[in-house]
């Protein structure tokens, strides 16, 4: 299965912080979502084949990098309070519309 | 703007008995339309994918129905159990410059009580 970690993580204010996925394998696409308290999941970024693949409304502090053996990297720099949350990957097989995304259980981010 | 909105926000309901969960879309241009269960704490998982075509799909006690022309979905849970607790969320996958963006509600949180 699709794998995350670190399970929890504490931050501060303007710090960097990079949360790891490792995807199920044979699985070349990798998904991002931000989940607040409450709320459901929004599209962070997408990664095809290393490539970043399509972007949701986050600004460019917000990075990612997907690696050739299955894992991927959500990098967040200068963190604001307003990032505290569930970030949830997602892995599929291909990028097509109907192809299921499993996802991982979630880093939880708490920035003070 | 691509919107899913779902109803109730949270739900109560003794074991045994059924429900009915509301999802309400705006999104274009529609692919597919997803319902998954999310323990609190983890990862989402898919319960139901509908396509365009499909207008119902069932997955054991979960029966999921879609009417593309009114933009509505619901999701039945017969025979609820205590383990159905959890928030169950309505997702509509929308083709978007050549990837496959998934659209998320805020969730409707049901719990099931002895």
């Amino acid at each position: 299965g699709v794998t995350q970690s670190p399970t929890h993580l504490i931050k501060t204010r303007g710090q960097q912080v990079t949360l790891r996925c490792s995807s199920q394998s044979g699985h070349n696409t990798v998904s991002w979502y931000q989940q607040a308290l409450g709320q459901g999941p929004q599209f962070i970024f997408q990664y095809y084949r290393e490539e970043e693949n399509g972007r949701g409304n986050f600004p460019p502090r917000f990075s990612g990098l997907q690696f050739p053996n299955d894992s991927s990297e959500l990098n967040v720099n200068a963190l604001e309070l307003d990032d505290s949350a569930l970030y949830l990957c997602a892995s599929s097989f291909e990028r097509g519309a109907n192809n299921e995304q499993f996802f991982g259980p979630g880093t939880r981010l708490t920035v003070l | 703007k691509n919107q899913v909105e779902q109803s109730p926000q949270s739900l109560i309901i003794l074991e045994g008995k059924n429900c009915t969960l509301q999802c309400n879309y705006t999104v274009s241009p529609f692919s597919n339309l997803r319902w998954y269960k999310q323990d609190t704490g983890r990862g989402p998982v898919s319960l139901t994918i509908m396509t365009f075509s499909e207008n119902t799909k069932s997955n054991g006690r979960y029966t999921a129905t879609l009417d593309a022309d009114t933009k509505q979905s619901s999701l039945h849970i017969t025979a609820s159990q205590l383990s159905d607790s959890a928030s169950y969320i309505c997702v509509v996958s929308a083709l978007t410059g050549g990837y496959n963006k998934l659209i998320f509600g805020a969730g409707t949180r049901l719990a099931v009580h002895p």
